[in-house]
């Protein structure tokens, strides 16, 4: 199966700050989501971006498939960015699992 | 649109004790469906999948078991809880369409005591 690598493993940004997230993954994928975990433990989906460059708000996330990374930005960030953020991928050729890294835990102060 | 439900939402049990978790999908049929473990402050492991009823692929050897009763309905049980079985249950489901894109319900947090 794929493996799928996340860095930094742990961030923390004053409230404004920018900061990018980086997901690594060792094979052809043909499904790369990003997920946010807010502290209630609730997983949230955040953008199905096997390639090219996804915007929503103050987040946006890129995955150049040939190279086998996505980047997560996210701009002036605010306390409520704070959590954990994961990326996974389905490896092409199946169809029923999500191989997740082990994410990047950002806490945002102010 | 599409929901997914999970109950209990918390539970505290003693060792020994069996174990019942329900997972319900709304809004769709034919899901994939998944149960994923997290322990505190870790990543996912994902414990069992199926890809229609009664057909359940198990990921891991443990003391948990899984059964797919209805298309949208998702159980992940055990007869005796150990202590290693605490952790934030979470079952997810993918609508197997072109993307295969995966979605989480809210989670069960399990205590084992």
């Amino acid at each position: 199966g794929i493996q799928v690598e996340q860095s930094p493993p742990d961030l923390i940004l004053q409230e404004g700050a920018n900061s990018t997230l980086r997901c690594n993954f060792s094979d052809s994928v043909n499904n790369l989501q990003w997920f946010h975990q807010n502290p209630w433990g609730q997983l949230i989906n955040l953008f199905y971006i096997p390639s090219g460059t996804k915007q929503n708000g103050r987040l946006s996330a890129t995955t150049v498939a040939t190279e086998r990374y996505s980047l997560l930005y996210i701009s002036s960030s605010q306390t409520t960015d704070s959590g954990v953020y994961f990326c996974a991928g389905l490896e092409a050729g199946t169809a029923s699992k999500l191989t997740f890294g082990t994410g990047t835990r950002l806490q945002v102060t102010l | 649109s599409q929901t997914i439900h999970q109950w209990p939402a918390t539970l505290v049990q003693p060792v020994g004790s069996p174990l019942s978790l329900e997972c319900t999908v709304e809004g769709t049929s034919n899901p994939n469906l998944y149960w994923y473990r997290q322990a505190a402050g870790r990543g996912l492991q994902l414990l069992f999948y199926s890809v229609g009823i009664g057909q359940i692929s198990s990921e891991v050897p443990q003391n948990l078991s899984a059964s797919r009763p209805q298309d949208r309905q998702f159980i992940l049980s055990s007869k005796k809880l150990l202590l290693s079985d605490s952790g934030f249950y979470l079952c997810a489901w993918i609508k197997r369409d072109i993307t295969y894109e995966q979605y989480f319900g809210p989670g069960t947090r399990l205590t084992v005591t």
